[in-house]
């Protein structure tokens, strides 16, 4: 069945340090991706989004690009802040398909 | 403006009772989901709700679980006989058209049950 594979944490960098986390998915069709965050205390929030292959999905610094070639959708950041310490989920959703399968998510530590 | 909220935020029951955990979703949404997440893992799916209908139930565990959406806008996921395996946390997302996989689903901080 379909499902969203992404790097185990805990990921500790320092402050302004260049971040990826790695997020892979397999799916029988073609899948939305989508990058939730959740800060300490919060719900989840969605990050960024790609509907289609080679789309790009940015917010607040963070980018994904949507790779079919090699199933994946990396998250990056050039520049890290202390603020950005959260957990990263990676999730997919099955060609017209609204459930969204989740990865186990990559908690991301950032010190000053 | 208010965003998905969840009651209770924490729940303690006893193995064997049962349990109501509710769900008020932004106004005018009418995608309503809930999903379980066990500690240290993402989110799985449990049910779906457009409107007062709901479409998609394959994620409950079991017949012990129900949820419903009688008005269309309040949701509350019912938990019969809790076993311990039962407990994590319940979240709720609600999301503005009907479940197109691009619609931007919006989470509420969940609520966490404890199975003694």
């Amino acid at each position: 069945g379909d499902s969203v594979t992404q790097m185990e944490g805990p990921v500790t960098l320092s402050e302004e340090a260049f971040l990826t986390i790695n997020c892979t998915y397999t799916a029988t069709g073609y899948p939305s991706l989508f990058w939730y965050v959740q800060y300490p205390g919060e719900g989840l929030q969605l990050l960024l989004k790609a509907t289609k292959a080679d789309d790009k999905g940015s917010n607040k610094g963070f980018e994904a690009t949507y790779r079919k070639e090699t199933t994946s959708f990396h998250l990056e950041k050039g520049s890290v802040q202390v603020s950005d310490s959260a957990v990263y989920f990676c999730a997919s959703t099955p060609n017209s398909n609204y459930q969204l399968i989740w990865g186990t998510g990559t908690k991301l530590i950032i010190k000053p | 403006g208010a965003g998905v909220s969840q009651s209770p935020r924490y729940k303690v029951a006893k193995r064997g009772q049962d349990v109501a955990l509710r769900c008020d979703p932004i106004s005018g949404h009418v995608s309503l989901f809930w999903y379980q997440q066990a500690l240290g893992q993402g989110p799985e799916f449990l049910t779906y709700f457009q409107n007062e209908a709901q479409l998609d139930k394959s994620g409950l565990p079991s017949d012990r679980f129900f949820a419903e959406r009688p008005e269309g806008s309040v949701s509350t996921l019912k938990i019969q006989r809790t076993q311990q395996e039962d407990s994590a946390v319940y979240l709720c997302a609600s999301s503005l058209a009907s479940g197109a996989s691009y619609n931007e689903q919006f989470f509420g901080p969940g609520t966490r049950l404890t199975v003694l």
